[in-house]
């Protein structure tokens, strides 16, 4: 069974960072394109980030552009966010999710973790 | 950005009867719509991409269509567990965006 579990989440202070990570089990790691989407309380869902199964071609969303940065270890079939300069609106849960397709992104997210609670709050 | 409208917001429905959410994009999409379910407290799970085809383990209740009108989903024969709230996603352009869903509920 595929399997994603997220970790990192946590009440953060504006301006601060936080990393999270996203085990996957079950499948190809290497060979799914993954991604970050987040959902804040009440809210549709918001995609954040995509990254090829390879890791060589990344997408990010323009609200998070130049703060949030994906990255994956193959070697480990993990999934990382890297997050910085955190403001009240990233509040949201984030869920890892594995892209439908193969290594590329296409955007039809398949499965999702349980997701991990972000606050940003003084 | 394209926008990705639903409707209705929300509906009230019994067991048994047929129910459709419709989701207009604000620019074309090609086939590159889907839909997720969510229930409560829990992650959304991929019913319907590519506009008609049915992932894994959807029960066949589900179905998804395009019309002049945009893009609709169908659930037939209401069951209870499908009280959820229901998102369509455009996937054809960056950043991939979602309607603002569809809450269901079962008389």
């Amino acid at each position: 069974d595929v399997q994603l579990v997220e970790s990192g989440g946590g009440l953060v202070q504006p301006g601060g960072s936080l990393r999270l990570s996203c085990v996957a089990s079950g499948f190809t790691f290497s060979m799914n394109a993954m991604a970050w989407v987040r959902q804040a309380p009440g809210k549709r869902p918001e995609w954040v980030s995509s990254i090829t199964g390879s890791g060589h071609n990344i997408y990010v969303a323009d609200s998070v552009k130049g703060r949030f940065t994906i990255s994956r270890d193959n070697s480990k079939n993990t999934l990382h966010l890297q997050m910085s300069s955190l403001r009240v609106g990233d509040t949201a849960v984030y869920y890892c999710a594995k892209d439908l397709s193969g290594g590329g992104v296409r955007g039809s997210f398949v499965y999702w973790g349980q997701g991990a609670p972000i606050t940003v709050s003084s | 950005d394209i926008q990705m409208t639903q409707s209705p917001s929300s509906l009230s429905a019994s067991i048994g009867d047929r129910v459709t959410i419709s989701c207009r994009a604000s620019q074309g999409i090609n086939i590159y719509l889907n839909w997720y379910q969510q229930r409560p407290g829990k992650a959304p799970t991929l019913l319907i991409y590519g506009v008609s085809s049915l992932q894994s383990g959807v029960p066949s209740r589900f179905s998804g269509s395009e019309s002049g009108a945009g893009f609709t989903l169908t659930i037939s024969n209401l069951q209870p567990e499908d009280a959820a709230t229901y998102f369509c996603q455009q996937s054809h352009n960056f950043p991939y965006t979602f309607g603002q869903g569809t809450k269901l509920e079962i008389k």
